[in-house]
């Protein structure tokens, strides 16, 4: 089972903000950065936010992330429908030594 | 373009074993490090492994559930990832993609494949 946690669903209407949390520990989140990424249906992985609060080109700038202590979040602001995917935290994690990814949260636009 | 291309998935019973490739191109895969990800129907997805370059010693590091029994390698004069499954379980199903960190991201990957589905079942 994955060490880093994420509710498993959040919701929205358009424009509005929509905060998720990922949970790890001192071998994971606190000690690596963390990377988020979005999932449309029926497609591959999307690189959205990496090292914490960096955008890779092309990611709009109603993504943003954070990251204090053992936990991050992800924020989506100004909501649009096309944002309704599934979204996973990861870092690596030193106990391990491996790449561990978060539980996923499904994103609904109402 | 930069792309990755996996191939092999297929059917296959429980025990059995099973290769899957990843063709890279558009960039330099001798430098590259790359990683297998797994996501199972309906659920998260799941590190599977990873393969350093050779200028950074090749090596590589495995997820506990497939530990023993999945082995990663790399043939750079083919720009071609591998992944060879023995033993499969029935809980190996699921969709495998191929990914890497080609730019600048802290080592997260923003180059993935479509991914190559895997069904293990009698």
């Amino acid at each position: 089972q994955s060490v880093l946690t994420q509710p498993p669903s959040a919701s929205g209407t358009p424009g509005q903000r929509v905060t998720i949390s990922c949970s790890g520990s001192s071998s994971n989140i606190g000690s690596n950065t963390v990377h988020w990424y979005q999932q449309l249906p029926g497609t591959a992985p999307k690189l959205l936010i990496y090292s914490n609060n960096q955008r890779p080109s092309g990611v709009p700038g109603r993504f943003s992330g954070s990251k204090s202590g053992t936990s991050a979040s992800l924020a989506i602001s100004g909501l649009q429908s096309e944002d309704e995917a599934d979204y996973y935290c990861a870092a690596w994690d030193d106990s391990l030594n491996g790449y561990v990814f978060g539980t996923g949260t499904k994103v609904t636009v109402l | 373009e930069v792309q990755l291309v996996e191939s092999g998935g297929g059917l296959v019973k429980p025990g059995g074993s099973l290769r899957l490739s990843c063709a890279a191109s558009g960039f330099t895969f001798t430098n590259a490090w790359m990683s297998w990800v797994r996501q199972a129907p309906g659920k998260g997805l799941e590190w599977v492994g990873r393969i350093k370059s050779k200028t950074d010693g090749g090596t590589t590091d495995y997820a506990a559930p497939v530990k023993g029994r999945f082995t990663i390698s790399r043939d750079d004069s083919k720009n071609t990832l591998y992944l060879q499954m023995n033993s499969l379980k029935t809980e190996d199903t699921a969709v495998y993609y191929c990914s890497t960190a080609l730019t600048m991201t802290g080592g997260a990957f923003d180059i993935w494949g479509q991914g190559t589905m895997v069904t293990v079942s009698s």
